[in-house]
């Protein structure tokens, strides 16, 4: 049982726009930033999102996140086939004293 | 370029233990920390921990204190993750992560090792 709730799966057709939610506490979301990956099969995980919001470089300005008390969400615009993944997102957790991520959601493009 | 290497798949029986290396290249080796990430088969991401090869400061997921060891070699710009008693559920493809510092937060995977296959079994 992860510490980060997220939807198992999400799916919508090309060209749309999709959001995964990311659901937490006081203890994680509501006091740390939020970290987003995308993992496309049997590759390793690659950044998204850090501190909530920012784009690392060479990342798409079709990806965005945002926060709000202690949920945060990944936006995908213009949705393309190859965005068919696996979404996770992560942060820190003072009680825990460690990162954690979410349970992991898979888009499907329709 | 920044690159992340990994050693190679292993198999261990259960009881065992396994060391795995993670070789940093392409930038200021001690400005930066490593964390481990693994994932089960079908599984999400598990962090495991991290290390600051600065000072060697480390900080491990309750959930393998007392059973992993993080370690810097300097010299070589490679960290080591050992992990002992190993279990079934042990067996997962384990990754190494840069660390990285914005606004007095942490965040790791701006780069990725390959990760490596653990497998346990007897």
């Amino acid at each position: 049982q992860s510490v980060l709730t997220q939807p198992p799966s999400v799916s919508e057709a090309p060209r749309q726009r999709v959001t995964i939610s990311c659901s937490g506490s006081s203890s994680n979301i509501g006091s740390n930033a939020v970290n987003w990956y995308q993992q496309l099969p049997g590759k390793a995980p690659k950044l998204l999102i850090y501190y909530d919001n920012l784009l690392p470089s060479g990342v798409s300005a079709r990806f965005s996140g945002s926060k709000s008390g202690t949920s945060a969400s990944l936006a995908i615009s213009g949705l393309q086939s190859e965005d068919e993944a696996d979404y996770y997102c992560a942060t820190w957790d003072d009680s825990l004293n460690g990162r954690v991520f979410g349970g992991g959601t898979k888009l499907t493009v329709l | 370029q920044v690159q992340l290497v990994q050693s190679g798949a292993e198999v261990k029986k259960p009881g065992a233990s396994v060391k795995v290396s993670c070789k940093a290249s392409g930038y200021t080796f001690t400005n930066y920390g490593i964390s481990w990430v693994r994932q089960a088969p079908g599984q999400g991401l598990e962090w495991m921990g991290w290390i600051f090869p600065y000072n060697a400061n480390t900080n491990y997921a309750q959930k393998f204190q007392g059973r992993v060891t993080m370690t810097t070699d300097t010299s070589t710009t490679t960290v080591y993750m050992e992990l002992r008693s190993l279990i079934s559920d042990d067996t997962a493809v384990y990754h190494c992560a840069r660390v990285s510092l914005h606004g007095g937060s942490y965040y790791e995977g701006d780069y990725w090792g390959q990760g490596t296959l653990v497998t346990v079994s007897s």
